[in-house]
């Protein structure tokens, strides 16, 4: 009965290399996020996306490609990772529209070596 | 732009004591003010959040507290107990969905 989860939990790659994290959620939200949380634990958007369309993107490298399949699912692939990726991702979800709680996933903490 | 500041960065009190977290906001349209708390290795998760038309709301030993004027906003924990310890994260938003966070708060609760 997991909210919002994401796969994987942990992932270590090497530098260059292209990885996928992927986020579904079950609670029926129209808007899904995804956010980089870094080493100062400083918590900051990077897309949101309502009912599959792009809402929101803020300055990320355009290695970033968000794709949503349908509003219950949210992925993030990385192309050619670099040792500033490394951080926590948290997938969050929402009903559309302002002051609604987010809830977040379990995060992904991704390491590039 | 837009930007949450969050002080203190670190807060340590003992068991019983009252905390205090203060955020301040810089986008005058801000108008829904979130509290998250993120437990070591944990995910953040709402505790309590307030919006503009109200000054003050209270959920058993959490309050915060809203000076739209000044533009900042408050966290009060009171009766402080070990398993509040984790780090605190104030934030807000405008018309949109879009949440700006604070850097941070790492409350410790010593016993």
């Amino acid at each position: 009965d997991t909210a919002v989860s994401q796969t994987p939990k942990y992932l270590v790659t090497q530098m260059g290399n292209d990885k996928s994290i992927k986020c579904e959620q079950n609670l029926g939200h129209d808007t899904m996020y995804w956010y980089k949380q870094d080493s100062k634990k400083f918590l900051k958007i990077m897309f949101s996306y309502n009912n599959k369309e792009l809402i929101i993107n803020e300055t990320v490298p355009n290695r970033f490609s968000p794709k949503s399949p349908d509003k219950a699912h949210l992925n993030l692939h990385i192309n050619s990772l670099e040792l500033g990726d490394s951080a926590v991702y948290f997938c969050a979800s929402s009903q559309w529209g302002q002051g609604n709680e987010q809830f977040f996933g379990p995060g992904t903490r991704l390491t590039v070596l | 732009g837009e930007n949450v500041e969050q002080h203190p960065s670190t807060l340590s009190v003992q068991e019983g004591d009252s905390a205090v977290i203060k955020c301040t906001y810089s986008d005058s349209a801000s108008n829904y003010f979130p509290w998250y708390k993120q437990e070591l290795g944990k995910r953040p998760q709402l505790i309590i959040d307030i919006r503009s038309n109200v000054g003050e709301k209270k959920d058993q030993r959490i309050a915060v507290t809203l000076n739209k004027t000044a533009k900042h906003f408050s966290l009060h924990i009171t009766e402080t107990q070990p398993e509040d310890s984790a780090v605190y994260f104030c934030a807000a938003s405008g018309d949109t969905d879009k949440l700006i966070f604070g850097t941070g708060t790492r409350l410790q609760v010593f016993p």
